[in-house]
């Protein structure tokens, strides 16, 4: 199957600065990507959608200036956490799809886990 | 908007064993229905779905099951084995959800040996 990827698989900040999340399709063009993040025992809640080339549409209460979503390329998308706290602790993992049809599959990579200090 | 019921929370099973999870959903329109296995630490990895159009699909121990008029689809796997274990959550999603998956819950499956 498809591979996605995820750079890096943990890090760990002081509060107040930045961190980016790389995601990665490997073998596929991916033209939609979407970003969500977990917390331990809980389902996986949906941060924002990016297509190729244009705006990342966020989800309700997801803060577009804290988390800025690029989608520069068809195999590239990067998360970054701007002025990280404590609360922004957490599981974040991204998803690719070839297509924007959603029938198409949605492949996740690994997992980025961010530990703010 | 779609909202999808997961049940249940965890599950136990003995090794050779079946299990079932069930999960329902609100909006008629949706049209596609993944399964994904996440293990501990891991993203999740998708092992079968299922497209409005059919109500059945099997991938040896795995089989998915659809009731479009009951809105509530179900996963089972048969002859459990320990590495079945994992967290196992459902999906749906149409056009009128943007193109986005809207997920359950998650149920937590156990297959003691």
């Amino acid at each position: 199957g498809a591979v996605v990827s995820q750079h890096p698989s943990w890090v760990i900040c002081k509060s107040g600065t930045s961190v980016k999340i790389e995601c990665r399709s490997l073998d596929f063009q991916a033209t939609t990507m979407f970003w969500y993040r977990q917390f331990p025992k809980q389902s996986l809640m949906l941060m924002a959608t990016s297509n190729e080339g244009s705006k990342a549409t966020y989800e309700q209460g997801v803060e577009k200036d804290k988390f800025l979503i690029n989608h520069a390329s068809l195999t590239l998308s990067t998360l970054t956490v701007t002025s990280a706290h404590p609360e922004d602790s957490s599981f974040y993992i991204c998803s690719a799809r070839e297509g924007r049809q959603v029938q198409e599959t949605q492949y996740f990579g690994p997992g980025t886990r961010l530990l703010v200090l | 908007g779609e909202n999808v019921e997961q049940h249940p929370s965890t599950l136990s099973v003995q090794e050779g064993d079946s299990a079932v999870i069930k999960c329902t959903y609100s909006d008629s329109a949706s049209n596609y229905f993944p399964w994904y296995k996440q293990e501990l630490g891991k993203g999740p990895q998708l092992i079968i779905d299922i497209r409005s159009n059919v109500g059945e699909k099997k991938d040896q121990r795995i089989a998915v099951t659809l009731n479009k008029t009951a809105k509530h689809f179900s996963l089972h796997i048969t002859e459990t084995q320990p590495e079945d274990s994992a967290v196992y959550f459902c999906a749906g999603g149409g056009s009128k959800q943007g193109g986005k998956l809207i997920f359950g819950q998650g149920t937590e499956l156990s297959v003691k040996p």
